[in-house]
């Protein structure tokens, strides 16, 4: 088992829909989660971290869940720059320790 | 204000050739990192270094090694290229804390022939 899993999608969403993200990590001690954002061919770049408590970011809602070891994304009102993959990242074990899943690729369309 | 740099952006090598990967960074982070990336894998950790003069490695270390000249500088050396290295290599750095997120250079494209 992947220590960080998610969906490779894609996912095609319309314009201004809701679309959601899910993220299982295997490592019940890790510490540190974060949602990144990558560009075709091009580097990540940090779209938001995410905390105990839940955190919004404009359209954009992280939250995670430590008893079933998941965090999720939420996008609302989708716009086509968000076509992108998007990143799970868990800190786990030592603080240099970033584990990265696969990705999950978003398609908004017109 | 540059962030990470990575030099070169492409580069294509005959099986067995050499080269080294430069990184920069202008931001005082203390932590390196050098990551691969490769289709429906996700980044996996070559090398990282947690403060200048230690280097530890990651999860695919082998066939690869690195130096942490300076403070700002973290470099990636690929002593016999092999097919199975031709990936998009990024380095990436970070300030020391558990919260803190990783800055990614623009990346590097190598195919190995």
């Amino acid at each position: 088992r992947k220590e960080v899993e998610q969906d490779p999608g894609p996912f095609n969403v319309p314009e201004g829909a809701t679309v959601a993200f899910n993220c299982t990590y295997s490592n019940s001690a890790s510490q540190s989660f974060f949602w990144y954002r990558q560009d075709c061919r091009k580097e990540p770049k940090l779209l938001m971290s995410v905390y105990s408590s839940g955190n919004e970011d404009g359209r954009f809602t992280a939250q995670l869940n430590r008893a079933s070891q998941y965090i999720s994304l939420l996008i609302r009102d989708s716009k086509l720059s968000d076509s992108a993959t998007y990143l799970c990242v868990v800190r786990s074990g030592g603080y240099n320790k970033l584990i990265f899943g696969a990705g999950t690729r978003l398609a908004v369309h017109p | 204000n540059a962030g990470v740099t990575q030099t070169p952006k492409f580069q294509v090598l005959k099986t067995g050739q050499s080269m080294t990967l430069q990184c920069a960074q202008d931001m005082n982070h203390n932590s390196m990192y050098w990551y691969r990336q490769d289709p429906g894998m996700g980044l996996r950790l070559i090398y990282y270094s947690a403060s200048e003069g230690t280097t530890d490695k990651g999860e695919v270390p082998n066939g690869y090694n690195v130096s942490r000249l300076n403070k700002r500088e973290f470099s990636l050396r690929l002593e016999s290229a092999a097919p199975s290295q031709t990936s998009v290599y990024f380095c990436a750095s970070s300030a020391r804390g558990r919260d803190s997120p990783l800055h990614f250079g623009n990346g590097t494209r190598l195919t190995v022939t």
